[in-house]
């Protein structure tokens, strides 16, 4: 159990679609990361948040966006849902976001299914 | 740029069996070296890290992996196999690139078999 909370668990939208997951990060830590895992492929990084800026991005268009509120829980935003947007979404939080061997700790993750 | 291989898709290996979950990077600096194990439907659970020092690491679960970085691997092993390690392995490096970040490989689906 790493602390890190994700609703919905599962989603179901059509394309066209809005979409916000939510994710509650463990206690104490003030950086959270979002990755995007296809199906058969490792996790994407798209971006992460720390004390509620964004502090980097991965290859994601502009409709992937997000936030991170003071309680340092985040959301991740798509806007114009594509078929290829199906995918497990994943959240992790970590204690600091400059340390180059910092773990990450990850939650269970929502299931986007876009039809 | 960074890269992370995991050059077999599935591996299947019978119950009490060793097991060798092979992994390999592409990385300009000294590495941190993760592997992540994920059963179906869930989220990504650490087994090990490599940061620096000992170069043989011991994990969670009896697994351990060993860094090698003449052969830039971090091959992940396990004496004996338990039905119970059935599901999908990833191995990560992590590193800063203006945001400290995790790069995946494509992960390793272990079945056993009993």
């Amino acid at each position: 159990e790493t602390g890190v909370t994700q609703s919905p668990t599962h989603l179901i939208k059509t394309r066209g679609q809005q979409v916000t997951l939510r994710c509650s990060s463990q206690s104490g830590h003030n950086t959270v990361s979002w990755y995007q895992q296809a199906l058969g492929q490792g996790p994407q990084f798209i971006f992460q948040y720390y004390r509620e800026e964004e502090n980097g991005r991965g290859n994601f268009p502009p409709r992937f966006s997000g936030l991170q509120f003071p309680n340092y829980s985040s959301e991740l935003n798509v806007n114009a849902l594509e078929l290829d947007d199906s995918a497990l979404y994943l959240c992790a939080s970590s204690l600091r976001s400059f340390a180059t061997n910092e773990k990450l700790f990850f939650g269970s993750g929502t299931q986007l299914s876009v039809l | 740029a960074q890269s992370v291989t995991q050059p077999d898709i599935h591996i299947t290996v019978s119950e009490g069996a060793s097991l060798e979950l092979r992994c390999n990077y592409s990385y300009g600096a000294t590495p941190y070296l993760f592997w992540y194990v994920q059963s179906p439907g869930q989220g990504l659970q650490l087994l090990l890290k490599y940061f620096s020092g000992d170069t043989l690491v011991q994990g969670i679960k009896g697994f351990e992996a060993e860094f090698k970085r003449s052969q830039s691997s971090f091959n992940l092993r396990k004496p004996s196999v338990h039905w119970s390690d059935a599901a999908e392995y990833f191995c990560a490096v992590g590193f800063t690139s203006g945001t400290y970040k995790y790069i995946f490989g494509t992960g390793t689906r272990l079945k056993v078999l009993a």
